[in-house]
Parts: structure tokens; sequence; C-alpha cells
């Protein structure tokens, strides 16, 4: 079962504007990661950010999280075509394990 | 550096077929590693994970297994491929030092199952 789950499942934005991501989950984690994927390619990890841990800055990425709503965000600034691309999050299984779920993510695409 | 090499890229198999995919990772000791599939479109689902040679954690009950032979090495198998095989596989790694390791993965393996 997935774990995470992200919002919206498309998004189509201009070039500099703004992107937001939503992810939610089900069960306590210990850490939430994002990721990026481009068409037909591995997914590279973007941030992580801990469940002790509300908001986290890397570049022009800004991640927070609420533990007490079970989700997260992940906001891109000023995006552009080079942005385009599925965003996924992952959380850890809660446990001892090193198990990570990944939701079923958003496709971004920033129109030029 | 560590690198992550998976192999082939591209696999069109019949039904019924065997299955072998290759994962080896460099530059890193006691690696985790992870085995998982994506559906067109979809996200990741994990198939196998190991944390060791020899141990393997299956995550889904289905027509695959893995194996790690060596220390850096995954391999995931089949002995006889299904239409609902067809997928993207990916391998992954991640360091062995607990939940907080981000994974890295390969390029992945698009399986076509005819």
């Amino acid at each position: 079962s997935q774990q995470g789950e992200e919002d919206p499942q498309a998004l189509s934005i201009q070039e500099g504007e703004n992107a937001t991501m939503n992810c939610s989950y089900k069960t306590s984690i210990n850490n939430l990661q994002w990721y990026r994927q481009n068409s037909g390619r591995g997914l590279v990890h973007l941030i992580l950010i801990r469940s002790n841990e509300r908001e986290k800055h890397s570049g022009r990425l800004r991640v927070t999280l609420d533990t007490s709503k079970k989700s997260s965000s992940l906001l891109i600034t000023a995006s552009r075509a080079a942005d385009t691309a599925s965003y996924f999050c992952a959380t850890d299984a809660g446990d001892s394990s090193y198990k990570l779920i990944f939701g079923s993510g958003t496709r971004l695409l920033v129109r030029p | 550096s560590q690198t992550i090499h998976q192999w082939p890229a591209t696999l069109v198999q019949p039904v019924g077929s065997p299955l072998s995919l290759e994962c080896t990772v460099e530059g890193t000791s006691n690696p985790n590693l992870y085995w998982y599939r994506q559906a067109a479109g979809r996200g990741l689902q994990l198939l196998f994970y190991s944390v060791g040679i020899g141990q393997i954690s299956s995550e889904v009950p289905q027509n695959l297994s893995a194996s790690r032979p060596q220390d850096r090495q995954f391999i995931l198998s089949s002995k006889k491929l299904l239409l609902s095989d067809s997928g993207f596989y990916l391998c992954a790694w991640s360091a062995l030092q607990g939940p907080d390791s981000p994974l890295h993965f390969g390029n992945g393996t698009r399986l076509t199952v005819t």
C-alpha cells in the first residue's frame, strides 16, 4: 500500500511562477523526502526533512512538514522550463526498517 | 564517488520467458539495496530490499525474486514472465546509516512482456 499521496496529480504553470505540490501520508514517520524524475529516468533526491523539523530550504526549493496533519508541501519558486518533471514524496515506514515508500507523484509542466 | 549501474536499459521478452536484471553499486560498502517497479505514469512500488548479503525482504507477493550474491550486486529474476510484469524497474541504494539516508537510483530498465 502507498504511504504518500501527492496532490495535484498534474500541474501546468508558466515559467517564473511558483509551483506547489502537496503530499499526505498515513502513519508516523521518521522523515519525509522529495524526489524528482525526468521522463524515462531514475529518481533524483531533492531534499529530506525530519519529523522534528517544520521547514527546510534548498536553493529554490522550500519544504514544509506538518506531522499533526500528516502532510508536506514542496514549493518551487521562480520555476524554469527545466523544472518540468515528476515529483514524488517518500516516507520511511515509521519503523526500524530501511523501507522507503513513494507516493504516486505530481507531474509538473513549466511552459516557457 | 559512488555510482550505480543498472542494465539492460530496455528489454522485450515473451510471456513465459525468464528474466534477469542486474544492478551493481561502486564506491561504497554495505549499501542497502532496493528494487522498485513503476507502472506507466504511476508511482513506485517497492518490490524487494536488502540490508546485507543474502538478506532479502519481499514486499509484494509476485512472480519475481531477488538475490544479493555479493555486497554491491542485486539481481531481480523471474522464472516465467507474465504480461503484468511489464514496467519500469528501478534499482537504488542507500547508505547503511538509518532511515535518514536518501536513495540513489539507477537509470532503470524498461521491460515489455509481449
